[in-house]
This record gives structure tokens, sequence and C-alpha cells, in this order.
């Protein structure tokens, strides 16, 4: 069982839709939860940062997270184009001396206009 | 712009050959990390420091060394370069080195080795 799995797509939406993405992770330790969003031939640039049950809203953008089930979501309302992205869930823990940031291999997003 | 700059953006390298890839960052950070990503295996660490003068092991060492000498730069150094450390490597920087401090991107080096 990989560490922190995610869909890979790719995910169609027609813009204006809601966007809908999902990750679980195994470790139930981890602390803290992040999604990243990543161009194609670019590098992750975080969106979302959650660290507690319950949801995170930041304008389009809103994270969820259950800890109970080991799942955490984003959703993007009202999606655009400029949105086609594979989007990385990332999982935090301090294992080992060091601040362990597991990432999933990415859910890769469409927006057809 | 404060930020994280990778050196250099792309390089061909022959087996055999030392590389070095460099980072820098001006924001202060403490912690450091260098990761690869190779297509369906996703962002792996290589090596991280949590502090200048400390260095550590992530998932995936084997080939590869760091240093830390001061608070900003934390190059990754490939001794002896063989094709399968063909990727792009991205260096990463957060406040802290513990806690829950998210991590911030350069833009990567492309880096193949034939």
């Amino acid at each position: 069982q990989k560490e922190v799995e995610q869909n890979s797509g790719p995910l169609s939406v027609p813009e204006g839709a809601i966007a809908s993405l999902n990750c679980t992770y195994s470790d139930r330790g981890s602390q803290s939860f992040f999604w990243y969003r990543q161009y194609s031939g670019k590098s992750p640039e975080l969106i979302m940062s959650i660290y507690s049950n319950g949801d995170k809203e930041d304008g389009r953008f809103t994270a969820q997270l259950n800890k109970a089930s080991q799942y955490v979501s984003l959703l993007i309302r009202d999606s655009q184009p400029s949105d086609s992205a594979t989007y990385l869930c990332a999982v935090n823990r301090y294992s080992g001396g060091y601040q362990k940031v597991t990432f999933g291999t990415g859910t890769k997003l469409q927006v057809i206009p | 712009i404060a930020g994280i700059t990778q050196a250099p953006t792309s390089q061909i390298l022959a087996a055999g050959r030392r590389m070095t890839l460099r980072c820098t960052q001006d924001m202060r950070h403490n912690a450091m990390y260098w990761y690869r990503q190779d297509l369906g295996l996703g962002l792996r660490l290589i090596h991280y420091s949590n502090t200048a003068g400390t260095t550590g092991k992530g998932e995936v060492p084997d080939g590869y060394s760091v240093s830390r000498a001061n608070t900003d730069d934390f190059p990754l150094t490939l001794a002896s370069a063989v094709p399968s450390q063909t990727s792009v490597y991205f260096c990463a920087s957060s406040e802290r080195g513990v806690g829950n401090s998210p991590l911030h991107f350069g833009n990567g080096t492309r880096l193949t080795v034939t």
C-alpha cells in the first residue's frame, strides 16, 4: 500500500463545474496536509494547507480533512481552464529527526472550456 | 523576488561524470531538501538539512551527497552519475525542520545522464 494514494486521472470537468480531488494516506501519525498544484514542466506550488479535521476555504479552493478515515480532499469551485494541472497531495509527519513530507503521485485535472 | 534559485536549469551529463546541482534560497528558511521527481513515482526525498551544519538522508540517498555550510546554500552532488539518475531535481525549503511548515520549491533542474 502506498503511503499517499491519489487517482492519477485525468479528471475532466467542464468549465464552471466543481472539481473534486481525493487523497488517502496510511500513516495515522500524520500531522499536516498540503495540496500543491504543478503545471507541466513547472515546480509544485502550494495552494492549501490543512491541519485539523473539517473544512478550510480559501477563495475557490476548499480543503477537507478527515483523520479518522485518513482522507483529504480538495474542491475547486467554478473551475477554470487555468486550473488544468496536476494536483499533488502531501502528508507531513515529524519522523526520524526531520520533517517527512510524503507526496502522492498526483491527479491530473483537465478543465474543458 | 524572494525564493529558491536552482542551477543549471537543465543538463546532459555523461555517465561517470561528477555533477553539482546548485540551490540557493533567500528566505532565511532553516530547513532545505532535495527531491527527485520521476514519472509514476512522484516526488522522493534524497537528502535534507534541518539547519546549517546538519544534513540527513531521505528515502533515496544512494549516489548523492549534500552539504550545508550556511543557511542559504544546499548543493547536491552526484559523484559518478549513472543513467538511473536521469530525473527532474527540485530543491525545497521550509521555515522550520520540525512542525508543520509547508515546503517551497525551486524551479527544478532537468538532468539527463547518457
